[in-house]
């Protein structure tokens, strides 16, 4: 069965500090596509950023970036120059070809003024 | 992407009664879920919106209780029967392809 595990139930760092967030999961399927969403208080989930299993290079999305390590199954967020609007919840999750999304269960993330 | 609305937004309801929930999807998609998630949890899938069919359900969810329907490629809505005390939850719509999905705003239901 499929899982995702996050393992950093919460975090917190200073603004403009660099912060990554982990995430390992497991699979048997091939093809398959993982994401980062973040959740802020205001309760709308936001898709940051996404990666094909088939794909080496690691997504960007501005200040957002992933590492991916295929073979460890591994696929960490790093936010960089954290800003306050960066405060949330964080989930990681996987999609397979049964088109249903895996969830962690989050790491809350704050960043101090 | 695809912007998705809900409505209403907030609800606060009597156990026993019944609400339904709107979704509303501005592109055509092909799959279209509802979730359902406690504040400061993770997400729980209650079931996949199929369109020209039954919807599909999770385990420890079921049709009489939270019935759904899927008229076409842009709309859902779910039902949630019955109300109890425990069915006090947010409630997210989502829908998007094999790469890409994205969320509705979510609907806060209280059962008092």
């Amino acid at each position: 069965a499929q899982t995702v595990t996050q393992s950093q139930p919460e975090m917190s760092v200073q603004e403009a500090e660099t912060v990554t967030l982990s995430c390992t999961y497991d699979t048997s399927e091939s093809n398959y596509y993982l994401f980062w969403y973040k959740q802020p208080p205001s309760r709308q989930m936001i898709l940051v950023i996404r990666q094909e299993a088939y794909k080496q290079q690691n997504a960007t999305e501005n200040r957002f970036s992933v590492n991916f390590q295929k073979a460890a199954k591994s696929f960490s967020l790093k936010i960089s120059d954290s800003q306050l609007g960066d405060t949330a919840m964080y989930f990681c999750a996987l999609k397979d070809s049964n088109y249903q999304l895996i969830w962690g269960a989050g790491t809350k993330l704050i960043i101090k003024p | 992407s695809a912007v998705i609305s809900q409505k209403p937004s907030r609800d606060i309801c009597q156990r026993g009664t019944s609400l339904t929930i709107q979704c509303q999807v501005d592109s055509q998609v092909t799959m279209m879920f509802w979730y359902r998630q406690q504040p400061g949890q993770s997400l729980t899938l209650i079931a996949t919106a199929n369109q020209g069919s039954e919807a599909t359900y999770e385990s420890g969810f079921v049709i009489d209780k939270f019935p759904i329907s899927r008229p076409n490629l842009t709309f859902s809505t779910l039902t949630v029967s019955n109300m109890s005390p425990e069915d006090s939850s947010i409630y997210l719509c989502s829908a998007g392809q094999f790469n890409e999905q994205f969320f509705g705003p979510g609907t806060r239901l209280t059962v008092l």
